[in-house]
């Protein structure tokens, strides 16, 4: 069955220091690959996808992503985290085109930012 | 990019009601998305609203409980029939602008049932 995997609930990081939040997925196809992130009380907003070609991808706010195939994975990664960072993170998969809107979501991973 | 409005942000209704929620995107798109996120889990889709024809829910989802109006290519309605407090969620209204499956999500409209 198709899912994704977020193994982190809550993560706390201090202002300034690197991140990285995990995303494994399944998925018997190609997979599209997408990080959003959703403020308190807010709609979610793309970080960054993965269609094909480089598989290091950048994204908005200075994070990016990298698939890794072998170990079907996206981890989304920033080197320097800033207090504004503070959300949650949703890691997604679809298969695009004919299916696009039929994304499945991981759990989500809360961020917190200490100053 | 879309930009999306939904209406209304939130909402606290009683137990057996009923509550149409209304997504206006500025821009026409073919499709539209309904995705339920209740508390403390991830999003799932409701259903796909296309223009001019009934919409197509996912499983476990029903057009009694979940009925979606779509009259044009910017604007969708759904409405959560017959509330119980297992509906108390977040709404999401979402838009795809392209073939790559990149969505496009409105703020939200937060249910909370008594």
């Amino acid at each position: 069955a198709q899912s994704v995997t977020q193994p982190d609930i809550h993560i706390t990081v201090s202002e300034g220091a690197s991140l990285e939040l995990r995303c494994n997925y399944s998925y018997g196809a190609t997979p599209y690959l997408f990080w959003y992130v959703q403020s308190p009380g807010q709609g979610l907003q793309l970080l960054l996808k993965y269609f094909s070609g480089d598989t290091l991808v950048q994204g908005i706010k200075g994070f990016e992503a990298e698939f890794k195939r072998s170990q079907s994975s996206f981890n989304l990664r920033k080197p320097s985290v800033h207090w504004s960072d503070a959300a949650e993170y949703f890691c997604a998969v679809g298969a695009g085109g004919g299916s696009q809107g039929n994304l499945i979501f991981g759990k989500g991973t809360k961020l917190s930012v200490k100053p | 990019s879309a930009v999306i409005s939904q209406k209304p942000s939130r909402d606290i209704c009683q137990r057996g009601t009923s509550l149409t929620i209304q997504c206006q995107v500025d821009s026409q798109v073919t499709m539209m998305f309904w995705y339920r996120q209740q508390p403390g889990q991830s999003l799932t889709l409701i259903a796909t609203a296309n223009q001019g024809s009934e919409a197509t829910y996912e499983s476990g989802f029903v057009i009694d409980k979940f009925p979606i109006s779509r009259p044009n290519l910017t604007f969708s309605t759904l409405t959560v029939s017959n509330m119980s407090p297992e509906d108390s969620s977040i709404y999401l209204c979402s838009v795809a602008m392209s073939g790559t499956g990149e969505l496009f999500f409105g703020e939200g409209s937060r249910l909370t049932v008594l």
